[in-house]
């Protein structure tokens, strides 16, 4: 089956610890997006990738860094700039700009 | 400065009734809208889209209306059912020559009565 796989589910981080989040997609989409949840908000840009080597900052893109070295793969790095990093992270693939997104099951990191 | 705007937090239906959920904007370069739902501690799941070329857009049980003029949609679900608890989240997009990213209300948690 298609779809958008993350990894890992939950993740616990000390402070000051750099954490890497892994989105993998096997529907050949060109598009891919990172998005944060925290409660009482909507779902934030963090960064998306509109191709392969390419990838610009959202709104929120302070702390964070991603890559994009194959189509399949869109990983993102929570560095320990982000001064507040716990959330619940959603990554998601669209074809293009044509239409709705496709997001994985989100992966939520929590800070100790 | 939140373009895309749920203000109702939560709404509970009975079972069988209809389900209304609001949804405003504030960009009129808009042009593609959708719905999406979210179980707990899952992704969002698409629902439902409308482009502005459309005022209304139906599949099974849910419509999706767009007043362009009020900058207003609305997501109808009939009838509501217990498995459509969950929380509903209303996207817009520009058209592309003008940016490349979905905006997101807040959500709006809707709990279907049985």
């Amino acid at each position: 089956d298609g779809g958008i796989t993350q990894s890992p589910k939950y993740l616990f981080r000390k402070e000051g610890q750099n954490v890497t989040l892994s989105c993998e997609q096997n529907l050949n989409h060109d598009a891919m997006y990172w998005y944060r949840q925290d409660p009482g908000q909507g779902l934030r840009l963090i960064y998306y990738s509109q191709i392969v080597n390419d990838f610009q900052k959202g709104d929120i893109a302070e702390g964070y860094s991603v890559s994009r070295e194959k189509k399949e793969s869109f990983p993102l790095t929570v560095t320990s700039a982000q001064k507040n990093p716990t959330a619940f992270y959603l990554c998601a693939s669209s074809i293009e700009y044509t239409g709705e997104l496709f997001f994985g099951e989100g992966s939520r990191l929590t800070v100790l | 400065d939140q373009q895309v705007k749920q203000n109702s937090p939560s709404l509970s239906v009975q079972e069988g009734r209809i389900s209304i959920l609001n949804c405003d904007y504030t960009n009129s370069m808009f042009d593609y809208f959708l719905w999406y739902k979210k179980y707990p501690a899952e992704g969002p799941t698409f629902l439902i889209s409308i482009s502005s070329i459309k005022d209304k857009n139906e599949d099974g049980r849910f419509t999706v209306f767009l007043n362009k003029s009020a900058k207003h949609l609305s997501l109808h679900i009939v009838p509501s059912q217990p498995g459509d608890s969950a929380v509903y989240f209303c996207a817009a997009r520009p058209p592309q020559s003008i940016g490349n990213q979905f905006y997101f209300g807040t959500g709006t948690s809707l709990t279907v009565i049985p």
